[in-house]
């Protein structure tokens, strides 16, 4: 268990809709990062907050948004959903004093 | 970003060492040389890091070359448990904290053989 908590575990959805994965990060880190992994394209960074604030994004679509809250918990928001979204989303935290990331479980997305 | 570069696949037998290599040619001083590994169905599990000398921990070792443009994954006796995609990852510091996209390659697919 790496500590990094995050909701739903699966989804099923059609496409056009919206969805929000969520995600609890460690007791105590303060970055969040996103990552898409498909079978074709690998793990691919989305996006990551620094204590609430947007410090490094990667190839993540316009349609998809994220936040971090004061809490440090993240939401990623996917809209207007694809047949290509169809993914596991990693979200992951940080230790700062070393950079070392701990994963989630993921969250499986099924776009239909 | 600077890049990595590790082979697709590689194999090995039970109990015997493996040695995971890992090129960074473009690598910066203030980039420490991370390793994740992602067993099937899992999330990428962070396995050891360094910035310029070796590195050992419960899990592996990491060796680092003089130049720092390559560095060496030691799996002293591999398990069937260790057969999973190892990824070779450049993090960056600066003000006390981590950046950089952190972007992870194809990685190596470990194959472990009984």
């Amino acid at each position: 268990d790496s500590g990094v908590t995050q909701t739903p575990k699966h989804l099923i959805t059609a496409t056009g809709q919206r969805v929000t994965l969520r995600c609890s990060p460690r007791s105590g880190d303060l970055s969040v990062y996103w990552y898409q992994q498909s079978l074709d394209q690998g793990l691919q960074f989305l996006i990551q907050y620094y204590n609430g604030e947007e410090r490094a994004k990667g190839n993540i679509l316009e349609r998809f948004s994220a936040q971090q809250f004061p809490d440090l918990h993240s939401e990623l928001n996917l809209s207007s959903l694809e047949l290509g979204d169809s993914a596991l989303y990693f979200c992951a935290s940080s230790v700062e004093l070393t950079g070392e990331l701990f994963f989630g479980e993921g969250s499986r997305l099924t776009v239909l | 970003d600077a890049k990595t570069t590790q082979p697709n696949s590689m194999e090995s037998n039970e109990e015997e060492p493996v040695h995971l290599p890992c090129n960074h040619s473009t690598i910066s001083g203030t980039d420490y040389i991370h390793w994740y590994r992602q067993l099937p169905s899992q999330g990428p599990e962070y396995v050891i890091h360094g910035l310029t000398s070796n590195v050992n921990n419960r899990m592996a070792s990491l060796a680092i070359a003089e130049d720092r443009k390559s560095s060496t994954l030691i799996l002293h006796r591999a398990t069937l448990r260790d057969a999973a995609v190892y990824y070779c990852i450049l993090v960056g510091w600066a003000g006390g904290t981590s950046y950089g996209k952190l972007t992870f390659g194809q990685g190596t697919i470990l194959t472990v053989h009984p």
